[in-house]
């Protein structure tokens, strides 16, 4: 299984900071995606890449920008943060090839925005 | 537009029990439901899926009941133990192509000793 790995796991910050989360993956899966997680909202897209050129925005991405620096490496910024940015943040990679089947998500970040 | 709506949002179950947790879907050109599990601290896991030429799909205690007519389905957990507590999100997507997997909004389950 994929290794995805989000760092940092927590992080406490102040309105209108700037916050970078980041991914790594150590499977070589061209795919990546960010989502966010929120009570009784579920998962939602915020960007996707399907290769190092490649950045879609997806469901929720105003507020949000990524980068694509490598192939394993994915990294989700907050220009100027507030709190409705407060939620657990979660990196997947998704080996199909093209088939959705199936994504390998990190363990998330829980960021708190006061 | 929320795609794909899951209920209920927590659900108690006792122990040796059946879990139910359905979803239901608006776009008829959706070919794959899988069902993610995730527990506290950690992210969703694949646990089961199913296309939607066959009505159900079972993976040990773990079954999916599709209804293509009603664009509803539905995961049914049997014998639930406590190790089960954990949150369901069930999920839509076409399997081939750049539509992205859309989600439920969660379903945290508790298994009663």
């Amino acid at each position: 299984d994929a290794d995805v790995t989000q760092t940092p796991r927590n992080r406490i910050t102040k309105t209108g900071k700037r916050i970078m989360l980041e991914c790594s993956q150590t499977k070589g899966h061209d795919r990546m995606y960010w989502y966010r997680q929120d009570p009784g909202l579920g998962l939602r897209l915020i960007y996707y890449s399907f290769d190092v050129k490649d950045i879609n925005k997806g469901e929720i991405s105003d507020g949000y920008s990524v980068s694509r620096q490598a192939q394993a490496k994915f990294s989700l910024s907050l220009e100027s943060a507030i709190p409705n940015q407060t939620a657990l943040y979660f990196c997947a990679t998704d080996p199909s090839g093209g088939r959705n089947e199936k994504l390998f998500f990190g363990s998330g970040t829980q960021l708190s925005v006061l | 537009q929320q795609q794909v709506k899951q209920s209920p949002q927590s659900l108690i179950v006792q122990k040796g029990g059946i879990s139910i947790i359905n979803c239901a879907y608006e776009n008829t050109a959706f070919d794959y439901f899988p069902w993610y599990q995730q527990f506290p601290g950690k992210g969703p896991a694949l646990l089961i899926a199913i296309r939607p030429d066959v009505s159900e799909k079972k993976e040990g205690r773990f079954t999916i009941s599709f209804n293509k007519s009603a664009k509803q389905f539905s995961l049914h957990i049997m014998d639930s133990q406590p190790g089960d507590s954990a949150t369901y999100f069930c999920a839509a997507s076409l399997l081939q192509g750049a539509q992205k997997l859309v989600f439920g909004q969660g379903t945290r389950l508790t298994i009663n000793p």
